[in-house]
């Protein structure tokens, strides 16, 4: 049983460089998120697809873009990477409100 | 806006002791859930407990207990006989639709 998958695992990229993280998740839940990690803040909302067809910002959407491809994917594309978006990046899902949030292993992305 | 607040940045305490770990929320809904997740080392996130804020017995999960206080506002963890598996950080999380508002985190260390 795989649960949430994320890919890839470490990154580094050059300032204004693009690259698009993949998540995707074999429980059939409705609900997806991606999170940054940063020391001291404990995750902070990027964007969340509460069902298939929909995406809304959370609190620190600006640099990024989500799409949500089908039930299990769901991806976070930066555009122009800065410095400031170095972080832990996680993607989670759910069945809805109130159930268990399940993890991706999480990425590790360094903008230099 | 609501709110989740940990305020202890970090515990340490001698394996075999009881810990508890602080959370305050501030929400204007009258019933939610509220979650402790834990991320030992390996950056895994891990659900502890939950705790349905329409229902007066605190949740427990074998050596995790919650002290939870509805009218303060406080969502505490207690860990009995701590073990050095309990090394982690630690998450109070606030589930307002479909978000979950998270606290800064407790780093919690159990020493042998």
């Amino acid at each position: 049983n795989a649960g949430v998958t994320q890919t890839p695992k470490f990154q580094v990229l050059k300032t204004g460089q693009s690259m698009t993280l993949q998540c995707a998740q074999d429980m059939n839940h409705n609900s997806m998120y991606w999170y940054r990690q940063d020391p001291g803040m404990g995750l902070r909302l990027i964007y969340y697809s509460a069902s298939e067809g929909t995406t809304d910002k959370g609190e620190v959407p600006n640099g990024y873009n989500v799409s949500r491809l089908n039930k299990r994917e769901f991806s976070l594309r930066l555009e122009s990477a800065a410095p400031s978006q170095t972080s832990v990046y996680f993607c989670a899902s759910r069945s809805g409100y109130n159930t268990e949030a399940f993890f991706g292993q999480g990425t590790r992305l360094t903008v230099v | 806006a609501q709110t989740v607040t940990q305020s202890q940045p970090e515990m340490s305490v001698q394996e075999a002791e009881t810990v508890t770990l602080s959370c305050t929320y501030d929400t204007s809904e009258n019933n939610y859930y509220l979650f402790w997740y834990k991320q030992p080392p390996s950056r895994q996130m891990i659900l502890v407990i939950r705790q349905e804020a329409y229902k007066q017995q605190n949740a427990t999960e074998n050596r995790f207990s919650v002290n939870f206080q509805k009218a303060a506002k406080s969502f505490s963890l207690k860990i009995s006989d701590s073990q050095l598996g309990d090394t982690a950080m630690y998450f109070c999380a606030l589930d307002s639709n479909y978000q979950l508002i998270w606290g800064a985190g407790t780093k919690l260390i159990i020493k042998p």
